[in-house]
């Protein structure tokens, strides 16, 4: 099946900066994107549909200017957490559409300290 | 709204015997849903999905799940378990018709004992 990649797998920053996760399509092209976010041991929440060339659509309840999404190819949109803090610390998950099946990232696991 | 209903947080079977992780769906639609699995502090894979066609759908490494419409349900079934089935669980399904925005369930951690 199509491979979706994330980077970094995990990262760990200090309170007050900002953090950039990576996710890529490999062997296709996705004009959307979703990114996804998943507390300890609780479900996926979605965030927000990446466009490509276009502005993300955000769920109710998140922060667009917390989360800065960039779809700039058909091959990667990047997720910024801006000024993180503690409470932002979680598994980020993205998923792209290929062939009309969804494939996910192995996830990005903050940490903020 | 479209949603999904995990009934159980937590399965623990023998290696060896059946595994039964329960899904129940509302939706106002005829829905598509899915099963994905997730194993420790990795992404996610998709086990199987219902779209409208046959109502017992067999997903990879032996897992299947049969639609039932008059019972809004969507169980996720094995003959034997694996140790290596041991994992998270997640019951899902689409938010409207023709789109890939998904609805997940809060997810079932089985936990399979030799």
């Amino acid at each position: 099946g199509a491979v979706v990649s994330q980077h970094p797998s995990w990262v760990i920053c200090k309170s007050g900066t900002s953090v950039k996760i990576e996710c890529r399509s490999l062997d296709f092209q996705a004009t959307t994107m979703f990114w996804y976010r998943q507390f300890p041991k609780q479900s996926l929440m979605l965030m927000a549909t990446s466009n490509e060339g276009s502005k993300a659509t955000y769920e109710q309840g998140v922060e667009k200017d917390k989360f800065l999404i960039n779809h700039a190819s058909l091959t990667l949109s990047t997720l910024t957490v801006t000024s993180a803090h503690p409470e932002d610390s979680s598994f980020y998950i993205c998923s792209a559409s290929s062939t009309g099946e969804l494939f996910f990232g192995e996830g990005s696991r903050l940490t903020v300290l | 709204a479209q949603s999904v209903t995990q009934l159980d947080s937590h399965v623990s079977v023998s290696e060896g015997t059946p595994v039964l992780l329960r899904c129940n769906y509302s939706s106002s639609y005829s829905p598509s849903l899915f099963w994905y699995v997730q194993h420790p502090n990795k992404g996610l894979q998709l086990l199987l999905k219902y779209t409208s066609a046959a109502t017992l759908v067999k997903g990879i490494n032996g897992f299947e799940a049969e639609f039932k419409k008059s019972e809004t349900s969507f169980h996720l079934t094995k003959p034997s378990a694996h140790m290596s089935d041991a994992a998270e669980y997640f019951c899902v399904v689409s938010e409207r018709l023709g789109t890939d925005k998904l609805i997940f369930g809060t997810g079932t951690r089985l936990q399979v004992f030799p």
